[in-house]
């Protein structure tokens, strides 16, 4: 069974930093096509970084430059730095697997919610 | 503003069926095949139920199915059950940026 276990949203001020975790299981990461997406409270989905298997990395333009997708092989993990964090970046964050390479993701973490307020 | 335009919500009553629409532009939705659309039920994580305009992964209902006509992709549900009230979610590949856009997701209400 894949099981994808983000950690490591909270509470952080405008301007603040934190590192969301993504934990894989059932799959190895590094061959995989591996995204995050958030969802503001009641609002949709976006996707906010990729990384191919071949270690390429994407972002969306609301992100550039303040936020570094990365990966752990040896801890099969997927990791999101994020830096200068905004009000706007207030969001439940989801790790996700994309299964055919193709931008479909089969499969997806329980979330984790991050707060930037002040 | 979301890249790809769905109706904010639809409704029907159970054994019914219903289509939610996504409309793009030929640089999206219309120029390939490669959307995908997502079922969300509230306070979980979304479910890819759709993939390459009219595929099923494997073991999912197919009381879904999907379309593409031009600039607008469809999601077609049928025999509507109580458990398919969720909120619904189009996705494409896009020349325009390198990561996938969404349409802005639309509530479907089993009366």
């Amino acid at each position: 069974e894949i099981q994808l276990m983000e950690s490591g949203g909270g509470l952080v001020q405008p301007g603040g930093s934190l590192r969301l975790s993504c934990e894989a299981s059932g799959i190895t990461v590094s061959n995989n096509y591996m995204s995050w997406f958030r969802q503001a409270p009641g609002k949709g989905l976006e996707c906010v970084s990729l990384i191919y298997s071949g270690g390429n990395t994407f972002y969306a333009d609301s992100v550039k430059g303040r936020f570094t997708i990365s990966r752990d092989n040896s801890k099969n993990t997927v990791y999101l730095q994020m830096n200068s964090l905004r009000d706007e970046d207030t969001a439940v964050y989801y790790c996700a697997r994309d299964g055919y390479s193709n931008n479909w993701f089969v499969s997806w973490g329980q979330g984790t919610l991050v707060t930037v307020s002040s | 503003q979301s890249a790809l335009t769905q109706p904010a919500s639809v409704s029907g009553s159970p054994g019914q069926s219903i289509t939610i629409s996504c409309t793009g532009t030929s640089s999206d939705v219309g120029g390939y095949n490669y959307v995908s659309w997502y079922q969300q039920h509230p306070g979980k994580a979304p479910k890819l139920i759709i993939y390459g305009v009219n595929n099923r992964p494997s073991g999912f209902s197919n009381r879904f199915s999907g379309s593409k006509s031009g600039n607008t992709a469809s999601l077609t549900i049928s025999g509507l059950q109580a458990e398919d009230e969720a909120d619904y979610y189009c996705s494409s590949y896009t020349t325009t940026s390198t990561l996938v856009v969404f349409g802005g997701g639309t509530k479907l209400t089993v009366l």
